[in-house]
C-alpha cells in the first residue's frame, strides 16, 4: 500500500522558515517524481513543487525563489524548504506522487496519491 | 496560466440521485483533465484521469467525458458515501485546479 506522511510543519512568522518533510513507503520510490501540493482552507488546490527521477526541479512563479524541493532516494524522502514565508503561504500542504512529467516548460501531471498533509500557519 | 470552472458550486441530491458536475478550461486542454474527490480532514482523492479513465479501486458508478474544454464527471447513482468535495484539474499546460463541487444531502 502507498503511504505518504508528511511532518514539519506549523506557527512561523511572516517573513521566516520552514522544512517539511514526506516520508514515503509502499512503493519504488526512486523511478517517480514527486510534487507538493498546497490547499487553503476551505478553498482550492495550488501545485507548488516537483522534483523528477533526476532531480531536476519545478515551480509556479508564486514560489519560485522562496521554496526548494529535495528528495532523497536513499531514505524515501522528500522535502520542502520554506524561506520568506508570508501569510498567503498559510495552507495544508500535502506530498503527492505524480502520475505524468515535467520539462522546463511546465508539469504535464495529475497526483495518483496523496499524504494526509501538514498544517502550515504563517502569522505574527 | 489556464483557469478552471466548475458548476454548480454546491450540489444537493438524495441517495441513488444520478449526479453531474461541469468543468470548463479557459482553453483547450484535450484530454489532460483529472477529477478528485476530497472529504472534510482528508487528501484528495484520484477518481479519473485523461478525462475519461477510472482510477484503479475506484467504483464504476463514476464516470468522465468531455475533451477540449467542457468536462463532466458523473456518479450513475449517489451512495452515502460519495457525498463530498470534488475537484476537476488540468494538466495540460501546468497542473492547475478548478475551485470544487460540495456534493451535501437534499
Amino acid at each position: 500500500e502507498v503511504q505518504l506522511v508528511e511532518s514539519g510543519g506549523g506557527l512561523v512568522q511572516p517573513g521566516g522558515s520552514l522544512r517539511l518533510s514526506c516520508a514515503a513507503s509502499g512503493f519504488t520510490f526512486n523511478v517517480y517524481d514527486m510534487h507538493w501540493v498546497r490547499q487553503v482552507a476551505g478553498k482550492g488546490l495550488e501545485w507548488v513543487a516537483a522534483i523528477d527521477t533526476g532531480g531536476d526541479t519545478y515551480y509556479p512563479d508564486s514560489v519560485k525563489g522562496r521554496f526548494t524541493i529535495s528528495r532523497e532516494d536513499a531514505k524515501n524522502s522528500l522535502s520542502l524548504q520554506m524561506n520568506g514565508l508570508r501569510a498567503g503561504d498559510t495552507a495544508v500542504y500535502y506530498c503527492a506522487r505524480g502520475l505524468g512529467y515535467c520539462t522546463r516548460a511546465s508539469c504535464y501531471v495529475c497526483f495518483d496519491n496523496w499524504g494526509q498533509g501538514t498544517l502550515v500557519t504563517v502569522s505574527s | 496560466d489556464i483557469q478552471m470552472t466548475q458548476s454548480p458550486s454546491t450540489l444537493s441530491a438524495s441517495v441513488g440521485d444520478r449526479v453531474t458536475i461541469t468543468c470548463r478550461a479557459s482553453q483547450s486542454i484535450s484530454h489532460w483533465l483529472a477529477w478528485y474527490q476530497q472529504k472534510p480532514g482528508k487528501a484528495p482523492r484520484l477518481l479519473i484521469y485523461k478525462a475519461s479513465t477510472l482510477e484503479r479501486g475506484v467504483p464504476s458508478r463514476f464516470s468522465g467525458s468531455g475533451s477540449g474544454t467542457e468536462f463532466t464527471l458523473t456518479i450513475s447513482s449517489l451512495q452515502p458515501d460519495d457525498f463530498a468535495t470534488y475537484f476537476c484539474q488540468q494538466y495540460n499546460n501546468g497542473p492547475t485546479f478548478g475551485p470544487g463541487t460540495k456534493v451535501d444531502v437534499k
